[in-house]
């Protein structure tokens, strides 16, 4: 079956530090790939996106390169800052169909200025 | 735009009770969806629609019931609250499906079942 994998958290960071958060899947067929993010007291925001092997998404200084042979799409940034402290949620989409995104567990980001 | 908005924020029921969350989009999405986030899980899906009228099951639909009479209001109906039911609910709306359509979440509903 589909599923999504990512770092367990809570994570913590000093700003300026290079950030990575894992996510491996599983998937019939070829996937679409996301991240999300919650700030506190706020609903999921999508913050990047890849729909196909090899593509990058990025944002706001993030990045994610969707890679095929190791289905993977970690998260990273070069130089994290305190209002990066959040849930990221790594998510994929299998076909068009409007119920078949999955999310991953989210991962607790809290950056120390 | 207020873009998703649910109500209420936090709300306590004891078991047997009965509540509607309400969620409500004024960006005129057709596509709307109802997801409950349990702590240490990623989100699932509950109920989605694809237009006002239609409603359909997504993975976890159980002790749940949608209606979907206008384009902007989708609210979810728990009949018989169950401690099972504790979690925290999302609503989203998006303006079609397919991978180049975002989802738009509302702030969430943190729900206790006592």
């Amino acid at each position: 079956g589909n599923s999504v994998t990512q770092m367990e958290g809570p994570v913590t960071l000093s700003e300026e530090a290079f950030l990575t958060i894992n996510c491996t899947y599983t998937a019939t067929g070829y996937p679409s790939l996301f991240w999300y993010v919650q700030y506190p007291g706020e609903g999921l925001q999508l913050l990047l996106k890849a729909t196909k092997a090899d593509d990058k998404g990025s944002n706001k200084g993030f990045e994610a390169t969707y890679r095929k042979e190791t289905t993977s799409f970690h998260l990273e940034k070069g130089s994290v800052q305190v209002s990066d402290s959040a849930v990221y949620f790594c998510a994929l989409r299998v076909g068009s169909s409007a119920s078949k995104i999955i999310f991953g567990s989210g991962t607790r980001l809290s950056i120390r200025p | 735009n207020a873009g998703v908005t649910q109500t209420p924020k936090f709300r306590i029921l004891k078991i047997g009770q009965s509540m509607t969350l309400q969620c409500t989009q004024d960006m005129n999405h057709n596509y709307m969806y109802w997801y409950r986030q349990d702590p240490g899980m990623g989100l699932k899906l509950i109920y989605y629609s694809v237009g006002a009228g239609i409603t359909d099951k997504g993975e976890v639909p159980n002790g749940y019931n949608v209606s979907r009479s206008t384009t902007e209001d989708f609210p979810l109906r728990l009949e018989l609250a169950a401690p099972s039911q504790t979690s925290v609910y999302f609503c989203a709306s998006s303006p079609g499906q397919g991978p180049d359509n975002e989802q738009f979440f509302g702030p969430g509903t943190r729900l206790t079942v006592l």
